[in-house]
């Protein structure tokens, strides 16, 4: 059973730059969840996707933007990068059912 | 506003003995909690899970109790082990849609 991955592992951005951060989810799994976690914060909620469709986002701007695959994979995409937006990113997936998420090593992301 | 908070920062605890980890929460609607534990460069991993309909859940070494009318959680770990030594996090939903996480205690145990 292979885990949740992430790439790329470090990212390193300028402000007002574009990027977009992939995940792939645990076999089996239909929903991916993406989080932000500052230094010293816990993680924060993005959106959840469920069968390619957005299920739940949290309070981020529109400029946070995501897609999930028919394979269940996933891409968060933020544009206009902010210097707030260092930050490490990490990604869930879970059967949508399941209360249980299953974290990937996260991306970690630096925008000067 | 924080809705999971984890007033602990660091905790450290000499191996062999318990270590109680805490976690307060404000949204009453809240009906499912978890705790995750941390290791540096990686993502958190899933340690027990909690539902509000129940007060306490054991799986070995640890042990979550839920005092709803507090809204208070807390993870027991016992006996301590230097490889518990990670941050833990806690977290809760409502109808497992969205989780919020708390800020996370950094836990030490000392050999």
């Amino acid at each position: 059973e292979t885990g949740v991955t992430q790439s790329p592992t470090h990212l390193i951005k300028t402000r007002g730059q574009q990027v977009t951060l992939r995940c792939s989810s645990q076999s089996g799994h239909n929903t991916v969840s993406w989080y932000q976690q500052a230094l010293g914060q816990g993680p924060q909620f993005i959106f959840q996707y469920y069968r390619e469709e957005e299920n739940g986002r949290g309070n981020f701007p529109p400029r946070f933007s995501g897609l999930q695959f028919p394979n269940y994979s996933s891409e968060l995409n933020v544009n206009a990068l902010e210097l707030d937006d260092s930050a490490l990113y990490l990604c869930a997936s879970s059967l949508y059912s399941e209360n249980e998420q299953f974290f990937g090593p996260g991306t970690r992301l630096t925008v000067l | 506003d924080q809705q999971v908070k984890q007033n602990s920062p660091s905790l450290s605890v000499q191996e062999g003995r318990i270590s109680i980890l805490n976690c307060d929460y404000t949204n009453s609607m809240f009906d499912y909690f978890l705790w995750y534990k941390k290791y540096p460069a990686e993502g958190p991993t899933f340690l027990i899970s909690i539902s509000s309909i129940k007060d306490k859940n054991e799986d070995g070494r640890f042990t979550v109790f839920l005092n709803k009318s507090a809204k208070h959680l807390s993870l027991h770990i016992v006996p301590s082990q230097p490889g518990d030594s990670a941050v833990y996090f806690c977290a809760a939903s409502e109808a497992g849609n969205q989780f919020y996480f708390g800020t996370g205690t950094s836990l030490t145990v000392i050999p």
